[in-house]
C-alpha cells in the first residue's frame, strides 16, 4: 500500500520568500507525481505532473521535482504572494503488479499562508 | 472549455437512505474518477473508468459503486448511508487513463451530508 506524507503540515511565511514543500512517499513503484493545489472549499486544481522517467518540471514561479529511487518530490514556489495560500497536495499513481494502477494517492496536504 | 462538472453541489440525506451523484468530464476525455474527501482521512481514491469499464477500484466497501455511460459522463451510487459517508465527493477526468501519465482535472465536488 503506497503512503504518502507531506511536511510540513502547515507553513506560514512573508510574501516575496522563497520555500520548498516536501513530499515523500513509500512505493517507487510509481507511474507519475502530481501536486495540486485546493483552495478552501473548492476542487484540486493541477500544477504540474512529472511522470516516473523524469526529475523535474517546471511551470511559472514553481518547480517540482522527484527523485524515485528514494521517494521523495519537492515543489518550490519563488517569491510567494498572498494569492498562493491554498493547501498543497502531492498525490502518486503507483503501478500494480500484473499491470493497471491503483488511482492518485494522496498526502494530507501542507496548508500554506502567505503574509502580506 | 468547460471544466468537470458535478451534480448536485450539496446533499443532505439520512442513514439508511441512498444516492446518486453525477459528474460530466471535460469534453473529450474518457476517463473519470472518484474520491472521498475527509478531514480525517484526507482524500482516498473510489474508482477509476474508462471507456464505460472500472479500471481499478480503492479500498472501499460494496455499498460505494460506480458505472460510466456512452458520453463518458459517470455516476456514483452510495447505498445504505451512514454517518461516516459524510465527505466532500470529487470527480476527475482525463485524457487516458491515471496510469498513462495523464494530468487529471477535478471538479468542485459533491458536499454529502448524511443526517
Amino acid at each position: 500500500k503506497q503512503e504518502v506524507t507531506q511536511i510540513p503540515a502547515a507553513l506560514s511565511v512573508p510574501e516575496g520568500e522563497n520555500l520548498v514543500l516536501n513530499c515523500s512517499f513509500t512505493d517507487s513503484a510509481i507511474y507519475n507525481l502530481q501536486w495540486f493545489r485546493q483552495d478552501p472549499g473548492k476542487g484540486l486544481t493541477s500544477l504540474l505532473l512529472i511522470q516516473s522517467s523524469q526529475r523535474e518540471q517546471t511551470s511559472g514561479r514553481l518547480n517540482a521535482s522527484l527523485d524515485k529511487s528514494s521517494g521523495r518530490s519537492t515543489l518550490y514556489i519563488a517569491a510567494s504572494q498572498p494569492g498562493d495560500s491554498a493547501t498543497y497536495l502531492c498525490a502518486t499513481v503507483r503501478s500494480l503488479a500484473g499491470g493497471g494502477a491503483d488511482g492518485l494517492t494522496f498526502g494530507k496536504g501542507t496548508h500554506l499562508i502567505i503574509q502580506p | 472549455k468547460a471544466g468537470v462538472t458535478q451534480t448536485p453541489r450539496y446533499l443532505i440525506k439520512t442513514r439508511g437512505q441512498q444516492v446518486t451523484l453525477s459528474c460530466s468530464p471535460i469534453s473529450g476525455h474518457r476517463s473519470v474518477s472518484w474520491y472521498q474527501q475527509t478531514p480525517g482521512q484526507g482524500l482516498q481514491f473510489l474508482f477509476e473508468y474508462f471507456s464505460e469499464t472500472q479500471r481499478n477500484k480503492g479500498n472501499f466497501p460494496g455499498r460505494f459503486s460506480g458505472r460510466q455511460f456512452s458520453n463518458s459522463r459517470s455516476e456514483m451510487n452510495v447505498s445504505t448511508l451512514e454517518l461516516g459517508d459524510s465527505a466532500l465527493y470529487l470527480c476527475a477526468s482525463s485524457f487516458i487513463p491515471s496510469d498513462m501519465g495523464d494530468t487529471q482535472y477535478f471538479g468542485p465536488g459533491t458536499r454529502l451530508t448524511v443526517l
